[in-house]
């Protein structure tokens, strides 16, 4: 099946400073979303992406769907302690009008203080 | 837009004693729902989709019959965990898709169950 490996596992960085972190595909996906997931709570949707190449951004927020089709990364700029969290990338199991995603192994942001 | 909820938040129940959560989709329907379950530090595991009107289809390795899931109106599924023992203690999360051929996945805030 389809597997998404997101990177890095974790990370720890200071406030104010910028994070990239990314999630690749063995296999090509023509969606990529991207969800993040506060302690005890259901992911929230932060950016969905339909076209190879395409760059989006939501505030502080930058994603782009990979020319390859097979990856998508992910920005924060200027973090604040809020943007504390693991982040997923998910996509379509199929690409057959099959609604169900496959979820990434997320990224854990820890901010220090 | 696109509130999902989920009822109870938390549940502590007994061994052998069943559980039923909720998950409301507030300002959208949704002919699909999907129920998801979650370890400590892991990703989201789908454990089944759940159709309005008909069956749900559970992945594989879910037992159907313990893991019982209703959607009865566009804006309702129910997961019932039934007979729970300590090892079906976990984060249960459900999501419910507004039908516009997006992908998107609204979700709700997940509810803790723990069986003692």
């Amino acid at each position: 099946g389809q597997q998404l490996n997101q990177s890095p596992q974790s990370m720890f960085i200071q406030e104010g400073e910028d994070v990239s972190m990314n999630c690749t595909s063995s296999s090509i996906f023509n969606t990529w979303l991207w969800y993040k997931q506060e302690p005890g709570e259901g992911p929230v949707l932060l950016i969905a992406l339909y076209k190879a190449g395409e760059l989006t951004s939501n505030g502080r927020l930058t994603a782009q769907f990979g020319i390859t089709r097979k990856d998508s990364f992910l920005n924060i700029s200027a973090s604040i302690p809020s943007d504390v969290g693991i982040y997923f990338c998910a996509g379509p199991a199929s690409n057959f009008g099959n609604e169900k995603l496959t979820f990434g192994t997320g990224t854990r942001l820890t901010i220090i203080p | 837009g696109a509130v999902v909820s989920q009822h109870p938040s938390r549940v502590i129940c007994k061994s052998g004693t069943s559980v039923k959560i909720e998950c409301r989709s507030l300002d959208f329907q949704a002919t699909t729902m999907f129920w998801y379950r979650q370890f400590p530090k892991k990703s989201l595991m789908l454990m089944a989709t759940s159709n309005e009107g008909s069956k749900a289809t559970y992945e594989q390795g879910v037992e159907k019959d313990k893991f019982l899931i209703n959607h009865a109106s566009l804006t309702l599924s129910t997961l019932t965990v039934t007979s729970a023992h300590p090892e079906d203690s976990s984060f249960y999360i459900c999501s419910a898709d507004p039908g516009t051929g997006t992908y998107e996945q609204y979700f709700g805030p997940g509810t803790r169950l723990t069986v003692t």
